[in-house]
């Protein structure tokens, strides 16, 4: 089974804080994407990675960044914690190809509070 | 993006079939439609996803209408583990990468 770990399952910080959240895939998926879950406003993708050291913004990637130096691991880093920035964080993964159909494995999810 | 529409909830009685509907009515003609599921506290699970025929596989079958504009997710016997929000996403391509949007699904709660 694919599977896709974050670090941690809580995790709270203080505002200003550098925070780095990390997700881990051990099927040698190309794609690694970062969403972020709100109440009443369902997923919404933050960034995405389709190979080693690259990454494509997704549809809120203000006040976050992404590193990606090997294919495994793909970290979100909240450079400046803020307390909208309080959610709960998944990572998934996937298969790569233009016309795939593959779908997305997803982790368990980091519930941060900014306090 | 191809946006999909969903009835915010739904109540199934446990046993008999639950019929999600979804409508995606500006879906490409290579875009594929996706279901997932989302059990409370845990990451979305992938159910089923189909191109223009109807598929099924052991959690589900999946009905899309020959235009394509609209599918229905079918749990045939539901049970009370299968309450959740379920959210029909189409696949969308940016780049080198595809990419699901996801909305605010629909949140089934099976009952005894």
């Amino acid at each position: 089974d694919v599977k896709v770990t974050q670090s941690s399952r809580y995790l709270v910080k203080r505002t200003g804080e550098k925070v780095f959240l990390e997700c881990v895939q051990d099927m040698d998926h190309e794609n690694m994407f970062w969403y972020r879950q709100d109440p009443g406003l369902g997923l919404r993708l933050i960034y995405f990675s389709y190979d080693v050291k690259m990454k494509e913004k997704g549809d809120i990637p203000e006040g976050y960044s992404v590193s990606r130096e090997k294919k495994e691991r793909f970290s979100l880093i909240l450079e400046s914690a803020s307390t909208n920035q309080t959610s709960m964080y998944l990572c998934a993964s996937s298969l790569w190809g233009r016309h795939d159909n593959y779908g997305y494995t997803f982790g368990s999810g980091t519930r941060l509070t900014v306090v | 993006d191809a946006k999909t529409t969903q009835p915010p909830s739904m109540d199934c009685a446990e046993g008999r079939a639950a019929n999600l509907p979804c409508n995606h009515s500006t879906i490409s003609g290579n875009e594929y439609v996706y279901w997932y599921r989302q059990i409370h506290s845990q990451g979305p699970q992938y159910i089923i996803h189909g191109l223009k025929n109807n598929e099924t596989n052991e959690m589900a079958s999946l009905i899309i209408t020959e235009d394509r504009k609209s599918s229905t997710l079918i749990l045939p016997h539901a049970t009370l583990r299968d309450t959740a929000v379920y959210y029909c996403i189409v696949r969308s391509y940016t780049g080198t990468a595809s990419k699901l949007t996801f909305g605010t699904g629909t949140r089934l709660q099976v009952t005894l």
